[in-house]
């Protein structure tokens, strides 16, 4: 069975500081890794794919199979990062997405 | 301008009552999808079709219906056997021709059962 959880439902974090984004997933085989991210008024949208191995918005993920982790961090948050953030699986050979439950992450000034 | 509508963007009905919400694609995608959030569980997955006259029901299925005559079509009905239909369903379509596509949301339809 394919499992995605976030632990944290919410993050509070001030301007400028890092910020980290757990995602923990449960998959036997070798697992295709997403960050979406909605913001507000906005539609959700691909933040970025594990197989990219691209940084955007300053954002980065590193799979981490021995510890089936997607973590998603920045080093500098800014107050446009205030948004929810899903962290999803694709497994092998399928075609759905699963999602977990979301963070909803707070930047402050 | 490409992407994915739902509509209406907030539904009204009674209980007991069938409804059905429109997503429209003009992406060209064969798969597409429907699931439904609800704060602190997150995306849940209902229904998805990756080509058309054809679909599989996700995790949470019991109490919807949907179809695929077009490819640009995907339309969800909330039946009145569905417990907890008042929600924010989510629509959204990506391609199948490659692994790593992702997927290209629509703006939600939030539906209220009273």
């Amino acid at each position: 069975a394919q499992r995605v959880t976030q632990p944290e439902k919410l993050l509070s974090v001030f301007k400028g500081a890092p910020v980290e984004l757990k995602c923990n997933y449960s998959y036997s085989g070798s697992p295709e890794l997403f960050w979406y991210v909605q913001y507000s008024r906005q539609r959700l949208q691909l933040l970025l794919r594990h197989i990219s191995r691209e940084s955007i918005k300053g954002f980065t993920a590193d799979l981490n199979k021995g510890e089936t982790s997607f973590h998603l961090k920045k080093p500098f948050a800014q107050e446009e990062d205030s948004a929810m953030y899903y962290c999803a699986l694709r497994g092998q050979g399928a075609q759905k997405l699963v999602f977990g439950q979301g963070t909803r992450l707070t930047i402050n000034p | 301008d490409g992407g994915i509508t739902q509509s209406p963007k907030y539904l009204f009905r009674k209980e007991g009552q069938n409804v059905t919400l429109s997503c429209e694609q003009n992406l060209n995608h064969d798969a597409m999808y429907w699931y439904r959030q609800d704060p602190g569980q997150g995306l849940r997955l209902i229904y998805y079709s990756q080509i058309v006259n054809d679909f599989q029901k996700g995790d949470i299925a019991e109490g919807y219906s949907v179809s695929r005559e077009k490819k640009e079509s995907f339309p969800l009905t909330v039946t009145s056997a569905q417990k907890n239909p008042t929600a924010f369903y989510l629509c959204a379509s990506s391609r199948t021709d490659s692994y790593n596509s992702p997927l290209h949301f629509g703006n939600g339809t939030r539906l209220t059962v009273t």
